[in-house]
């Protein structure tokens, strides 16, 4: 299985901070690495596809950047909402794999 | 509206069974290949399996293989799920999915969660 090790697992920021999250995979995913956040209580929700695409819908405050095994979720001016717990997930292969999340909170 | 309302979880024993619902609205199911992920606070965010749009072709992951197996019937808009044989680790909430497309392959839906706890 495709190993995806997220960096930091945790991070203080204040609003309107710029916080960068990586994800390393264990072998090349090529650019099929996705970012979710999930809020307390709610279901993860879909903000970058295929490495770099925006979904529909997500603010431009966040993007992504990377290919092969080393990957970035970058948030600039952070916002209230944005106090989430991060994951990234390989959906080159199965079984899909999911990092093991970066909880951003309030400093 | 788009969404997606899984149903049927509960307490089970171990060695029990339980069947998990999911129920599609606001598109059309048979377009979208499914999934099926479930959480623990201790994990974090597991893969527990797929289908295909027309349900001719499943892959369940290895530590639920022969166990869970993953259905659909797209006349009723519905995923399912069986549980069988569960164990404690077993225990999580269970979140259906949908995939956007073969392309892009990422889960762009997700439901709101259906709660498994395995104890005697």
């Amino acid at each position: 299985d495709i190993q995806l090790t997220q960096s930091p697992s945790s991070l203080s920021a204040v609003v309107g901070d710029r916080i960068t999250i990586t994800c390393r995979a264990s072998q090349t995913i090529e650019n099929y690495l996705n970012w979710y956040h999930q809020r307390p209580g709610k279901a993860p929700k879909l903000l970058i596809y295929r490495a770099s695409t925006l979904q529909s819908g997500v603010s431009s405050r966040f993007s992504g950047s990377g290919s092969g095994t080393d990957f970035t979720l970058t948030i600039n001016s952070l916002q209230p909402e944005d106090f989430a717990t991060y994951y990234c997930q390989q959906s080159y292969t199965n079984p899909r794999t999911f990092g093991q999340g970066t909880m951003v909170e309030v400093e | 509206e788009v969404q997606l309302v899984e149903s049927g979880g509960g307490v089970v024993q171990p060695g029990g069974s339980l069947r998990l619902s999911c129920a599609a609205s606001g598109f059309t199911l048979s377009r979208y290949w499914m999934h099926w992920v479930r959480q623990t606070p201790g994990k974090g965010l597991v893969w527990v399996g797929r289908i295909n749009a027309d349900g001719s072709d499943t892959f369940h992951a290895g530590s639920v293989m022969g166990r869970f197996t993953i259905s659909r019937d797209n006349t009723k808009n519905t995923l399912s799920i069986q549980l069988n044989s569960l164990r404690a680790e077993d225990t999580a909430v269970y979140y259906c999915l949908r995939a956007t497309d073969p392309v892009n392959r990422a889960f762009d839906l997700w439901g709101q969660g259906t709660m498994v706890t395995v104890s005697a």
